[in-house]
């Protein structure tokens, strides 16, 4: 069935270090994504969105890039931090009647050594 | 600007009981969806309100209702509760569709 899925379920990255966490997805028509960082014990934080027509999206130390071409989605966060330790998921909606029907990845876990 | 508040954090109930949890959304928005997050099955969708109207409803029994209220506030209930309905419920409010979704801290149910 279609769905969005996550390549690494864990990641170990050096403090200082860049991170990529990556993600596919099979909808060729889904038209935005978002990624969402999840903490032990607390809700999903979002982080960064992009819409189809963009390519790329930069926030503060992170950016979304989007390949519409191979339907592949990835977070690249820039002088990784002990704090950044969490579960990223992305998640797609997908075109339909209306609303905000998010669907999700299966996660990946960040860790990042000292 | 206070963000998506959910009541009660953390519960526990016996099986065959039912829940009733609640969302208040960030202030504006109105629509309001709700997720079941367990370690099996990850994060869920389960529906969705906009004024006062369930707009999408995921694959969830009957036994998972919601509602919503005028001041954009929503509640889910979960009748005949079953070991398997443990799980961090989470709320997420957005302004409108194709907005950004902001989520709850989650209720943490846990049935015995």
């Amino acid at each position: 069935g279609e769905s969005v899925g996550l390549h690494l379920p864990t990641l170990s990255v050096q403090e200082g270090d860049n991170s990529i966490i990556n993600c596919a997805y099979s909808n060729s028509a889904s038209d935005y994504f978002i990624w969402y960082k999840q903490e032990s014990g607390k809700g999903p934080q979002f982080i960064i969105d992009i819409r189809s027509n963009m390519d790329k999206r930069q926030g503060q130390r992170v950016t979304v890039l989007l390949n519409k071409t191979v339907k592949h989605l990835s977070l690249q966060i820039a002088a990784t931090q002990p704090g950044d330790s969490a579960v990223y998921f992305c998640a797609e909606i997908r075109p339909n009647n209306a609303g905000n029907m998010l669907t999700f990845g299966g996660g990946t876990r960040l860790m990042v050594k000292p | 600007k206070a963000g998506v508040t959910q009541t009660p954090r953390y519960l526990i109930k016996t099986r065959g009981q039912q829940v009733t949890l609640s969302c208040s959304p960030i202030s504006g928005h109105r629509s309001v969806s709700w997720y079941q997050q367990t370690p099996g099955q990850g994060l869920q969708f389960l529906f969705e309100y906009f004024s006062e109207t369930q707009r999408n409803k995921g694959n969830f029994p009957g036994r998972f209702s919601g509602r919503q209220f005028s001041n954009s506030r929503s509640e889910m209930n979960v009748s005949t509760l079953e070991l398997g309905d443990s799980a961090l419920y989470l709320c997420a409010s957005s302004s409108s569709g194709g907005n950004t979704i902001y989520f709850g801290e989650g209720s943490w149910l846990t049935v015995v």
